[in-house]
């Protein structure tokens, strides 16, 4: 079963809003999250690490006022896409390790699609 | 600096068929690599991952991959392709962050 929640699965808005998603870990401890960006038949583009008790580590070019990134348990990160235009259209994925089990993959979400009109 | 590369775009295959995905790595230090799945408007998948031991790691849906060292690779294969097999596959290396090859779609027809 899935051991990372992605809520929502599809997002469609307008030009202007704020979308907020969510990444939760199920049933492990994840004091470090990833976000990542996928634009179509291209591969994944870390965006940040979302570090909790913590600021998040955002890659170059990423903005941080845009992209905010909040990780206040050891189960949930969570993505604001602020006043979101059109550019900002892509599929969004977070991921998370079990820090406890350092050899374990990373577990991902199964995405949001986000849709901005 | 870690990397990998994915030299093929698209990867077609008849059913039955072997089925190889290639990816070569860059990195310094003992790697962790690993292979995921992508179906379309889903995350990824974990297939198979290589830490240390066998350089055969055996994996998920009859995938296996073989860890060389001297030739930087780790290549992905099958036996047998299904239909079901067609989907985005990625080929990553990991120091803290995963980082991922551009993907190969692979096409599996019946």
């Amino acid at each position: 079963g899935a051991v990372v929640s992605q809520h929502p699965s599809r997002v469609i808005c307008k030009s202007g809003t704020s979308v907020k998603i969510e990444c939760r870990s199920l049933d492990f401890q994840a004091t470090t999250m990833f976000w990542y960006r996928q634009f179509p038949k291209q591969s994944l583009m870390l965006m940040a690490t979302s570090n909790e008790g913590s600021k998040a580590t955002y890659e170059q070019g990423v903005e941080k006022d845009k992209f905010l990134i909040n990780h206040a348990s050891l189960t949930l990160s969570t993505l604001t896409v602020t006043s979101a235009h059109p550019e900002d259209s892509s599929f969004y994925i977070c991921s998370a390790r079990d820090m406890a089990r350092l050899n374990q993959p990373q577990h991902f979400g199964d995405g949001t699609r986000l849709s901005i009109l | 600096a870690q990397s990998v590369a994915q030299p093929e775009d698209q990867v077609n295959v008849a059913e039955g068929n072997p089925l190889t995905v290639k990816c070569t790595y860059s990195v310094s230090g003992n790697p962790y690599l690993f292979w995921y799945v992508q179906y379309p408007n889903r995350g990824l998948q974990f297939l198979l991952k290589y830490i240390t031991g066998d350089n055969l790691v055996k994996g998920s849906y009859g995938f296996e991959a073989e860890f060389n060292k001297s030739q930087t690779s780790f290549h992905l294969k099958k036996p047998s392709a299904l239909v079901s097999d067609s989907a985005l596959y990625f080929c990553a290396v990991r120091a803290l962050g995963l980082s991922f090859g551009a993907g190969t779609t692979v096409t599996v027809r019946a």
